[in-house]
């Protein structure tokens, strides 16, 4: 099983809304990301999780906050996000942070209205 | 982190071969060169990694010359399905970080 997979895919929420994405892979990665991409921009890196911890925030403001239950899942929770928070939400795993192939999943399509 | 600079965009035609160059001037010695492809709506996909000289594998090639300071992506034969946005990547290994650079929007015409 190589796959990484996200929910749910589309999103829909106003801007007073809280929601959660889900991430989730069974390869026995330890290193999990999440990203952000708008249209037609290269993804941008927002948190990483090393072990179950978090070890990098891109500076990523606190209406997203992550959170990694087990080494499995990881999870993005959003509240009272802004319309510029629509964008396609990438999670990501690798089998450690040192490693450079990443496995990413289809991505959660969110629009904030 | 090594800056990366793609062209923005490259058009063929299927059955051709396709090559993409990656220029990072300032490569540092323990970094490694990655390439993802990414279709609409989806998530990236790794394609090919290498150090030096040259990586083959059953999707690509990747050529690196001998001073490191770019590299091409070479797509064998393209088809219609080969038109997606590669990403080339430049970082030590245990960086800890991917970052994308701009890409290079590939599109494959009949």
């Amino acid at each position: 099983d190589t796959e990484v997979t996200q929910t749910p895919k589309h999103l829909v929420m106003g801007m007073t809304n809280k929601k959660s994405l889900k991430c989730e892979q069974h390869m026995g990665h330890r290193a999990m990301y999440w990203y952000k991409q708008k249209a037609k921009k290269p993804p941008e890196l927002m948190f990483v999780y090393s072990y179950e911890k978090l070890s990098i925030n891109e500076s990523v403001p606190s209406r997203f906050s992550p959170e990694c239950p087990n080494s499995s899942l990881l999870n993005l929770h959003l509240h009272a996000l802004q319309p510029e928070d629509s964008a396609l939400y990438l999670c990501a795993s690798s089998q450690e942070v040192r490693v450079t192939e990443a496995f990413f999943g289809q991505g959660t399509r969110l629009t904030v209205v | 982190l090594a800056k990366t600079t793609q062209p923005i965009s490259m058009d063929s035609y299927e059955g051709q071969e396709v090559n993409i160059t990656c220029s990072h001037n300032n490569i540092a010695t323990n970094d490694y060169i990655t390439w993802y492809q990414q279709f609409p709506s989806q998530g990236p996909r790794f394609i090919i990694q290498g150090y030096k000289t040259k990586v083959t594998n059953e999707v690509a090639s990747l050529f690196i010359p001998a001073d490191r300071k770019s590299s091409t992506l070479s797509l064998p034969r393209v088809s219609l399905s080969d038109t997606a946005v590669y990403y080339c990547l430049v970082g030590l290994q245990g960086a800890q970080k991917l970052v994308f650079g701009q890409g290079t929007r590939l599109t494959i015409n009949p």
